[in-house]
């Protein structure tokens, strides 16, 4: 089945403790993207990647990194999480840069930082 | 400045009524458009699509949107509401962002709520 895996489902953790949240997808989709969902702001993009080794920052980068060593993988890294970093976080893909629409969209991740 | 807005956060309709859920949006090109459905503790599902073909595209459970160019609107409607229905909507551009990419940005959401 095509799609964007994502995990944990839900994490809990503390300020400070780096973490990992991995987004994986089948497709071999050329572009990936991660998003925030916060109440009332609707999704904004944290980070985004139009193939292997090319990454770019989207409208909320700031506390977060990501990586793209390999086509299918898409981490988002938080080196020391803050309480304002506790949000519903979702990984998308998408077959081509150049595509306007086609979008996968994971499960999502609730981030609780404490 | 390119953006969209969902002109209510909350609406809510008596179950078998009409659903008018507003977005207008603000692009210096010709746009491509999307709603998205969230229902709860679940994620973001595709409702319908506009990419510069009709003007009246239709989506998945009964769901329409009218792109109206003069009013630089895209608003979701359903004649008639189900009790399923109740989710978190979302109004979305893709927007050339330059080397060839289309991002996506969204609205901040409209809640549906569906009264037995």
């Amino acid at each position: 089945e095509a799609q964007v895996t994502q995990n944990p489902r839900y994490l809990i953790t503390v300020t400070g403790k780096k973490l990992t949240v991995t987004c994986s997808q089948n497709m071999n989709h050329e572009y990936m993207s991660w998003y925030r969902q916060d109440p009332g702001l609707g999704l904004r993009q944290i980070y985004y990647s139009m193939n292997v080794e090319v990454t770019d920052k989207g409208d909320v980068p700031e506390g977060y990194k990501v990586s793209r060593k390999e086509k299918r993988n898409f981490p988002l890294i938080l080196e020391s999480p803050s309480p304002n970093q506790t949000s519903l976080y979702f990984c998308a893909s998408k077959r081509e840069v150049g595509v306007i629409y086609g979008y996968t969209f994971g499960s999502g991740t609730r981030l609780t930082v404490v | 400045a390119q953006s969209v807005t969902q002109l209510d956060s909350h609406v809510s309709v008596s179950e078998g009524t009409p659903v008018l859920l507003r977005c207008n949006y603000s692009s210096s090109y010709s746009p491509s458009l999307f709603w998205y459905v969230q229902h709860p503790n679940k994620g973001l599902q595709l409702l319908l699509k506009y990419t510069s073909a009709a003007t009246l595209v239709k989506g998945i459970n009964g769901f329409e949107a009218e792109f109206k160019k003069s009013e630089t609107s895209f608003h979701l409607t359903k004649p008639s509401a189900h009790m399923s229905d109740a989710a978190e909507y979302f109004c979305v551009v893709s927007l050339y962002s330059g080397a060839g990419s289309y991002q996506l940005t969204f609205g901040k959401g409209t809640k549906l709520s569906v009264i037995p």
